[in-house]
């Protein structure tokens, strides 16, 4: 399994200009997540979904749009860059179960992005 | 999910154990807890997780005691390469809201050589 893959691994933009960041997992789990964490901080949630066709808000979601067409993907998409979102951005997922494994998240590597 | 507090940063020498606290004085009956670590510039690493027993996985152990409002991570014979900053996260099991785990600030572990 490669786990949870992101792409791209850094990126540059200029404001105003949208992207896609791609997040993928081989790991057949319903609920991924995606997080920005700035410099000296900790990990703040921007959206997640817990299935397929299903998406929700997290602590920090403006400025950005995620869907979930399938199971395996899940894309964060940045509608207009700003210099206040640079950061780095990581996706997880995590498997949908009763008792105590629901919250073994595994993170993919993350993506640096800059905004200029 | 209970508030958690841990220490900003520790210190162990390579080969020694290295012993991380985490106070949770305010947890609920159904909340686990977890721990986090994540390796400068990585993605976090799923660690361990526990109830009220002790735990040990080929990673760590977990320590919980009896009133659960305290647990200590045990790396047994710390490396270099486990330096990282740990945390420590207490939530309870979410079947239908999917998993939005709030990460601290954490313990910056260092190992020296």
């Amino acid at each position: 399994n490669a786990g949870v893959t992101q792409t791209p691994k850094f990126q540059v933009l200029k404001t105003g200009q949208s992207m896609t960041l791609q997040c993928a997992q081989d790991m057949n789990h319903e609920y991924m997540s995606w997080y920005r964490q700035d410099p000296g901080m900790g990990l703040r949630l921007i959206h997640y979904s817990v299935g397929a066709g299903i998406t929700d808000q997290g602590e920090v979601p403006n400025g950005y749009n995620v869907s979930r067409s399938t199971t395996e993907d899940f894309p964060l998409r940045l509608l207009s860059a700003a210099p206040s979102q640079t950061s780095v951005y990581f996706c997880a997922s995590n498997p949908r179960g009763s008792g105590s494994g629901t919250d073994t998240q595994y993170f993919g590597p993350g993506t640096r992005l800059t905004v200029l | 999910d209970a508030k958690t507090t841990q220490p900003p940063s520790m210190d162990c020498a390579e080969g020694r154990a290295a012993n991380l606290p985490c106070n949770h004085s305010t947890i609920s009956g159904n909340e686990y807890v977890y721990w986090y670590r994540q390796i400068h510039s990585q993605g976090p690493q799923y660690i361990i997780h526990g109830l009220k027993n002790n735990e040990t996985n080929e990673m760590a152990s977990l320590i919980i005691t009896e009133d659960r409002k305290s647990s200590t991570l045990i790396l047994p014979h710390a490396t270099l390469r486990d330096t990282a900053v740990y945390y420590c996260i207490v939530r309870a099991p979410r079947e239908t809201s999917g998993s939005r785990l709030t990460f601290g600030e954490g313990t910056q572990l260092t190992v020296n050589p």
